[in-house]
């Protein structure tokens, strides 16, 4: 069974279209969040959601939103997409204790 | 925001060799986690240290929580073909709101010469 899943794996779209991606996780975990890793490899947060709470939410544009229908899912929606968007957007889960998060297969996301 | 130090960038070694990487911090963490991502897939978990001082081994990797709580290693023995891929260090915070936050270095890209 995977631990963390998302989908899709691969998506290409167009400059200004509207696009989500999903995660979903059965560990039961209380936190999820999502990364984002650009081109060079550098793995960044965006959001933190904790109980379907936002905890953290970092620096990134308003276009992104994150929702979190239960516990174990949490969703990631971005409008008018833009080319410096393009990068693989990685899902995660922790446990309350933080003793280790796991990460899902990640989404490449291209904006043409 | 919170930034690790991870060296090397990267390395090219011949198949039997050790392999060490490190992390250094500014700022204190209480978890250091060990990473690696293979082409194409997301990052897995290889070790996970949560006091200071603590050494962890996994099969032919070991890690150490350094004691200033502000470093870490990772050592390979022994590398083998199917060490390829990019290593990342990652600090959870001491405490508070940023305890949720994973901070991850840039990565030691390792390349294994058969």
């Amino acid at each position: 069974d995977t631990a963390v899943s998302q989908t899709p794996k691969y998506l290409v779209t167009q400059m200004g279209n509207d696009k989500s991606i999903k995660c979903e996780q059965n560990l039961g975990h209380d936190t999820m969040y999502w990364y984002k890793q650009d081109s060079k490899k550098f793995l960044k947060i965006m959001f933190s959601y904790n109980n379907k709470e936002l905890i953290i939410n970092e620096t990134v544009p308003n276009r992104f939103s994150p929702k979190s229908p239960d516990k174990a899912h949490l969703n990631l929606h971005i409008n008018s997409l833009e080319l410096g968007d393009s990068a693989v957007y990685f899902c995660a889960s922790s446990p309350l204790s933080g003793s280790g998060w796991f990460f899902g297969p990640g989404t490449r996301l291209t904006v043409l | 925001g919170q930034q690790l130090n991870q060296s090397p960038q990267s390395m090219f070694i011949q198949e039997g060799e050790d392999v060490s990487m490190n992390c250094t911090s500014s700022s204190i963490f209480n978890t250091w986690l060990w990473y690696k991502q293979e082409p194409g897939e997301g990052p897995v978990l290889l070790i996970a240290l949560y006091k200071a001082g603590e050494l962890t081994s996994n099969g032919r990797l070991t890690a150490q929580f350094g004691i200033t709580r502000k470093d870490s290693f990772l050592n390979i023995s022994a590398s083998i073909p199917s060490d390829v891929g990019i290593y990342f260090c990652a600090g959870r915070p001491y405490s508070g709101a940023g305890s949720y936050q994973l901070t991850f270095g840039k990565g030691t890209k390792l390349s294994v010469i058969p």
